[in-house]
């Protein structure tokens, strides 16, 4: 079992509608990241967290620590935030490793 | 601000040959990351450094992987002798080396060792 898990692995909406991308993960963590990655392109981090939620524009990322549970809305989907969007933890041992998901597939249609 | 930068971004080499990668991270960050994308595993951190001093190399595949961070603004990635296996997007990523401070990727260099 993967110590971050994603669900789902691949999504498809209509532009407009309300996404939600799920992250779990079996391990005491320090903070947790969103990051997205768009095709062929580079890897760009959306959020940092370690408790509750973080708004920026039409993203949202909370987390519920207790549950080992992490979520990342988007409001008003739109074609350009079709891209891959990756989870990561870094545990709290005390270093920087990053332990990834293996990422959700988003697309947006217009 | 320029951001992290990575070079080559792209590099195509027969196999038994020796790559290097090369990056260069943001001003005045003191620690710095190689990870490897592939389909099959998705993102794998290979060695982190901080202070240009290795931390964690555990993700390193083998021998025939090498990385250094001989100064502050300059660190590379070297596998020799290449195989086929090998061909990946390459990324490398840096970071201040506090709480809650996140990482900034480069935008890789893609891989293929023919």
């Amino acid at each position: 079992k993967n110590e971050v898990e994603q669900s789902p692995q691949n999504l498809t909406a209509q532009e407009g509608e309300f996404i939600t991308i799920n992250c779990s993960y079996s391990v005491g963590i320090s903070a947790l990241h969103w990051l997205q990655q768009h095709p062929g392109g580079g890897i760009v981090s959306l959020f940092m967290l370690s408790s509750g939620k973080k708004k920026h524009g039409r993203l949202i990322a909370t987390i519920n620590i207790q549950e080992k549970h992490s979520s990342l809305h988007i409001t008003a989907s739109h074609p350009r935030d079709s891209a891959v969007y990756i989870c990561a933890v870094l545990s709290n041992f005390g270093n920087e490793k990053l332990t990834f998901g293996t990422g959700t597939r988003l697309t947006i249609i217009p | 601000d320029a951001g992290v930068i990575q070079s080559p971004r792209h590099e195509v080499t027969e196999m038994g040959q020796e790559v290097t990668l090369r990056c260069k991270p943001i001003s005045g960050h003191n620690s710095l990351f190689w990870y490897r994308q592939t389909m099959m595993r998705g993102l794998e951190l290979l060695i982190y450094f901080n202070n240009n001093v290795p931390i964690d190399d555990s993700g390193m595949p083998e021998d025939r992987f090498s990385a250094k961070m001989p100064n502050a603004s300059f660190s590379t990635l070297k596998i020799q002798p290449s195989e086929p296996r090998d061909s990946a997007v390459y990324f490398c990523a840096s970071s201040f080396n506090r709480a809650m401070q996140p990482q900034h990727f480069g935008d890789g260099t893609r891989l293929s060792i023919l």
